[in-house]
């Protein structure tokens, strides 16, 4: 049992170019979120997909797009980087309500990007 | 909507000292709170949750927290911290059985420990 798992681990980017983080997750769960991590801000919801086949946006999703590619698979877009997008990017997901632990959500270990 | 402010951004204390680490919400419905560890270069961890009952909630590694509702407060003690309790401590509100499904995170206490 994996738990969540996140790759990669690390990238570079040059502004402008664009990649897919992929976030995955072998508990069964039915909710998966991303978030960026900046010093001194905590985390910040990007996007979240409640269920397989929704996403909804969080706090801060522009220059992100989200893919709940099936009930395991969450991956997050950034089309055209940006400086201001260098952060570490966790996933994180959550099981229903009626799960006993439903209250808990887990972590995967983070992508720490950085934009040149 | 809710929010959670933490009061220190970093907490330095001696080893066998005590610590709080101190968490205020708001919120205009009922929630459910939680204090999740993040130790350096990895993800969070839940630490210890309040979800209803009792007041004071425990952790196995001897942290606990009280909910207070007068105060909305939520704040994190040891009574005598370890090395290996460095780490960055996150209080969090959620909301339950919310469709949204949100946990809106403070942002952090850096916790040091001295030798």
């Amino acid at each position: 049992n994996a738990g969540v798992t996140q790759t990669p681990k690390f990238q570079v980017l040059k502004t402008g170019q664009s990649m897919t983080l992929q976030c995955a997750q072998d508990m069964n769960h039915n909710s998966m979120y991303w978030y960026r991590q900046d010093p001194g801000m905590g985390l910040r919801l990007i996007y979240y997909s409640a269920s397989e086949g929704t996403t909804d946006k969080g706090e801060v999703p522009n220059g992100y797009n989200v893919s709940r590619l099936n009930k395991r698979e969450f991956s997050l877009r950034l089309e055209s980087a940006a400086p201001s997008q260098t952060s570490v990017y966790f996933c994180a997901s959550r099981g229903s309500w009626q799960d006993p632990r439903a209250y808990e959500q887990y972590f995967g270990p983070g992508t720490r990007l950085t934009v040149t | 909507a809710q929010s959670v402010t933490q009061l220190d951004s970093q907490v330095p204390v001696f080893e066998e000292a005590p610590v709080e680490l101190r968490c205020n919400y708001s919120s205009s419905v009922s929630v459910y709170l939680f204090w999740y560890v993040q130790y350096p270069n990895q993800g969070l961890q839940l630490l210890l949750k309040y979800l209803s009952g009792s007041t004071l909630v425990e952790s196995i590694n001897g942290f606990e927290a009280e909910f207070n509702k007068s105060q909305t407060s939520f704040h994190l003690r040891k009574p005598s911290v370890h090395i290996s309790d460095t780490a960055e401590y996150f209080c969090a509100v959620g909301v339950p059985y919310s469709s949204a499904s949100k946990i809106i995170f403070g942002s952090g206490t850096r916790l040091s420990i001295r030798p």
